[in-house]
């Protein structure tokens, strides 16, 4: 399968626990963006990279979180001293542009965190 | 962003087609409009995208209004498996990213 892939797709973790998700874009996408999605909600924008480059970053990325792309191939999202707060299904997602146009975004199946 | 409202929810007897409808009042020229639906403890799948004129897939069919005011998504046979939130998205790739709403929850009746 050549698909976005993330890892891992379930985690538990302790309030104050560090914890690292790693993903892989489909081959040679030079976009990629990092979703989060609570229950019963849509998923909202948190980075995107272009390349290595991280172009964009919400308002949601607090501090604790950070994001990188090193070589412009896998991505991986650290969330520090996690919070209850942070419990949600990470999105990964990919696509190519080298223009601004309508480009089709692919998800992956994304990586539930739980923090209790 | 330019915003789209979609009904909360539909209903549809399977295999019948089902037009799920999209307004974009505000949308710009230079909007594309997407379509994704994401079924339970998946991520969003893409289904289709167009800027002015109707587009047919695989999967759907995508009926633009001439105003581009409106849009609907229509499938022309539905599965249970086409159960699932749909959303509308008004997509500009100098905006970077994908704004998704709330979406339309399409539950499918055997």
């Amino acid at each position: 399968d050549t698909g976005v892939s993330q890892d891992p797709r379930h985690k538990i973790t302790k309030r104050g626990q560090n914890v690292t998700f790693r993903c892989d874009p489909i081959s040679e996408h030079n976009r990629l963006y990092w979703y989060r999605q609570t229950l019963g909600q849509g998923p909202e924008f948190l980075t995107y990279f272009q390349n290595e480059a991280q172009l964009e970053k919400s308002r949601l990325l607090s501090d604790r979180f950070s994001a990188e792309r090193p070589k412009g191939s896998f991505s991986t999202l650290e969330i520090q001293r996690t919070e209850q707060g942070d419990s949600a299904m990470y999105l990964c997602a990919s696509s190519y542009g080298q223009t601004d146009s309508g480009n089709t975004i692919y998800f992956g199946e994304g990586s539930w965190l739980t923090v209790v | 962003d330019a915003k789209t409202t979609q009904p909360n929810s539909m209903e549809s007897n399977e295999e019948e087609p089902v037009h799920l409808p999209c307004n974009h009042s505000t949308i710009s020229g230079t909007d594309y409009i997407h379509w994704y639906r994401q079924l339970p403890s998946q991520g969003p799948e893409y289904v289709i995208h167009g800027l002015t004129s109707n587009v047919n897939n695989r999967m759907a069919s995508l009926a633009i209004a001439e105003d581009r005011k409106s849009s609907t998504l229509i499938l022309h046979r539905a599965t249970l498996r086409d159960a699932a939130v749909y959303y509308c998205i008004l997509y500009s790739g100098s905006a970077r990213q994908l704004t998704f709403g709330s979406g339309t929850q399409l539950t499918v009746l055997p």
